[in-house]
């Protein structure tokens, strides 16, 4: 069964600092790797979506990477903001199956 | 083009009744999902569907009945609620492999 998991749980920064979302995961046969944002109370936006055969993509001040050999993904927020207050999820779409095994988030605190 | 809908927002059942939450879809995709979000838990699959006439279980599918009778809709029935069915449930329709798109939830409280 696909283990998806993200560090850290919580995180809180100054505005303006650059960083880093990990999401690693336990088999590497995938079919694609999402990153999502959830702010309380609110459903599920998708951020970035990563095919099995790409290293990385963009958006904006994101870019999320994706290293399958490894099982790892690392989301990158640049120049964070107050508005990027909010968990992140990380969900892989595996060769076998037909649902997204997510993690369990990380929660983003941008202090201003 | 509404994406997904779900209905109702919020809902409070006694232990034992029975409910149905809706999730409709404008976008023709195929495949469609029901997942419920716990703390602590994360979003768990409960059953999926990847066309009509066609549903099949996820990870979590005791005590929830789906069926998929046409492209747009795919109802989730709770026969009899129980107090750990007390959740957040998000719709999820899925095309060609690609992008998820996720309702906005169905706040679920079974006392």
């Amino acid at each position: 069964k696909q283990e998806v998991t993200q560090i850290p749980a919580a995180l809180s920064v100054p505005e303006g600092e650059n960083l880093v979302l990990n999401c690693s995961f336990t088999d590497s046969a995938i079919y694609n790797l999402q990153w999502f944002r959830q702010d309380p109370g609110k459903g599920l936006t998708s951020l970035l979506l990563i095919q099995s055969s790409q290293r990385e993509q963009t958006s904006g001040r994101l870019n999320a990477s994706l290293d399958k050999s490894s099982g790892r993904s690392t989301l990158y927020i640049a120049a964070s903001q107050p508005g990027d207050s909010a968990t992140y999820l990380c969900a892989v779409f595996s060769n076998s199956g037909y649902a997204l095994n997510f993690g369990k988030g990380t929660s983003l605190l941008v202090t201003p | 083009n509404a994406g997904v809908t779900q209905t109702p927002k919020f809902q409070v059942l006694k232990t034992g009744q029975s409910m149905t939450l809706q999730c409709a879809q404008d976008m023709n995709h195929e495949y469609m999902s029901w997942y419920r979000q716990d703390p602590g838990m994360g979003l768990r699959l409960i059953h999926y569907s990847v066309g009509a006439g066609i549903t099949d279980q996820g990870e979590v599918p005791n005590g929830y009945n789906v069926s998929r009778s046409t492209t747009e809709d795919f109802p989730l029935r709770l026969l009899s609620a129980a107090p750990s069915q007390t959740s957040v449930y998000f719709c999820a329709t899925l095309t060609g492999g690609e992008t998820q798109y996720f309702g906005p939830g169905t706040r679920l409280l079974v006392l």
